[in-house]
């Protein structure tokens, strides 16, 4: 099974400064057509998920554009270029190659 | 506008059953795969089950396996989740999510509590 981990778990962030967070996978997710099926998603306060990146670095429709996604192999990357209030929340991987698996998830805070 | 309405959660004693549904609108349902995940209060999200457009292909988390079934109604537009056997760390905010060519969860229900207790 492919486990996925997530650094740090908690990031106290300044609103206007970037943010980064790192996912790890178990295994290589490269998929037999190519692809890598890694995903993140955003969870605010009381709502449902909702999908930001999907393979790497494609962001969804709606989505601004200082949220990026990086990373090859195992190692992946979510960037937000400057933090506004409304990305308070908590932050998920999910490889979608192996199966699906989510990582524990980044709670992202104001300082 | 697509959207996925959960429904059927409840609360039930451990070792019981609940047939959990989920409605989709806004898209043509019978061409998509479906997922369930949940999320167990205050924890991550997990990935439970998912079925193909069809039915054909059906993929369990092994906590799952032999408890739970999913499946769907394409006539109806509806995706099911049957879970017998509950147990108290079934509890959790069940979601199902739409599968799309280029990754899986790309619209999401509201949810719907489900809690297994005495």
């Amino acid at each position: 099974d492919v486990v996925m981990t997530q650094s740090p778990l908690s990031l106290p962030v300044t609103l206007g400064q970037p943010a980064s967070i790192s996912c790890r996978s178990s295994q290589g997710l490269v998929y037999s057509d190519g692809n890598i099926y890694l995903n993140w998603f955003q969870q605010r306060p009381g709502q449902s998920p909702r999908r930001l990146i999907y393979k790497v670095s494609n962001r969804d429709s709606g989505v601004p554009d200082r949220f990026s996604g990086s990373g090859s192999g195992t190692d992946f990357t979510l960037k937000i270029s400057r933090v506004e209030a409304e990305d308070v929340g908590v932050y998920y991987c999910m490889q979608g190659t192996h199966l699906w698996t989510f990582g524990p998830g980044t709670k992202v805070e104001i300082k | 506008q697509v959207q996925l309405v959960e429904s059927g959660g409840g609360v039930v004693q451990p070792g019981g059953s609940l047939r959990l549904s989920c409605g989709a609108s806004g898209f043509t349902f019978s061409h998509y795969g479906m997922h369930w995940g949940r999320q167990a209060p205050g924890k991550g999200l997990e990935w439970v089950a998912f079925i193909r457009h069809d039915g054909s292909n059906k993929y369990y988390v092994d906590s799952v396996k032999g408890r739970f079934t999913i499946s769907r109604d394409n006539s109806r537009n509806t995706l099911y989740l049957q879970m017998n056997n509950l147990r108290a760390e079934d509890t959790a905010m069940y979601y199902c999510g739409k599968d799309a060519i280029e990754g899986a969860f790309d619209v999401w229900g509201q949810g719907t509590m489900v809690t297994v207790s005495s």
